[in-house]
């Protein structure tokens, strides 16, 4: 059981840039999402996706898009990288909605980010 | 957005002291999650509280759901050197009247050290 895969771990990016930081669950899990993690600060989420076909915007979304055309994968894109968005990304899924109880939320291992 | 003030930012302590941590918000949740984070790992759920008042033990570990609901704590009883890391607590509004959920809101997280 691979849980939640990311992909790469690591990537240097020059500005302006565009890369797609890829996730995928094989727990067939309806919601999933990405955070950025930044020295200091909690996660913040960027984007997220209750299922297949449907996604939104979380609290930092500028500068990034998602997309989700199978339960499976949830890539993110950087349309035109910017050393502000040098960062540690997570990927995240769930069966359910995240709060109904019993419902655990589990995270990928990372990906890191650096923009010169 | 909604805020989460977490603190301590970190701590030192000797193994088999008790540790206690917490989060306030501005705002209101309606559940409560906290997470240990490893270097280089992704974070890992450790407790989830969904009522208003709720204390919850895993091991160790015990949390409480604030009766405001605008707080949480964690305790760790007898800390060990494995409790080494960062602790995130995280707060959740799930938009039941919508049907969609706007993510976790994270804590800056409080930095474990454990002197043996």
């Amino acid at each position: 059981n691979a849980g939640v895969t990311q992909t790469p771990k690591f990537q240097v990016l020059k500005t302006g840039q565009s890369m797609t930081l890829q996730c995928a669950q094989d727990m067939n899990h309806e919601y999933m999402s990405w955070y950025r993690q930044d020295p200091g600060m909690g996660l913040r989420l960027i984007h997220y996706s209750v299922g297949a076909g449907i996604t939104d915007q979380g609290e930092v979304p500028n500068g990034y898009n998602v997309s989700r055309s199978t339960t499976e994968d949830f890539p993110l894109r950087l349309l035109s990288a910017a050393p502000s968005q040098t960062s540690v990304y997570f990927c995240a899924s769930s069966y359910m909605i995240p709060g109904t109880a019993g419902n655990t939320i589990y995270f990928g291992e990372g990906s890191w980010l650096t923009v010169v | 957005g909604q805020q989460l003030n977490q603190s301590p930012q970190s701590m030192f302590i000797q193994e088999g002291e008790d540790v206690s941590m917490n989060c306030t918000s501005s705002s209101i949740f309606n559940t409560w999650l906290w997470y240990k984070q490893d270097p280089g790992e992704g974070p890992v759920l450790l407790i989830a509280l969904y009522k208003a008042g709720e204390l919850t033990s895993n091991g160790r570990l015990t949390a409480q759901f604030g009766i405001t609901r605008k707080d949480s704590f964690l305790n760790i009883s007898a800390s060990i050197p494995s409790d080494v890391g960062i602790y995130f607590c995280a707060g959740l509004n799930v938009m039941y009247s919508g049907g969609g959920a706007d993510g976790l809101t994270f804590g800056k997280g409080t930095h474990l050290i454990i002197q043996p």
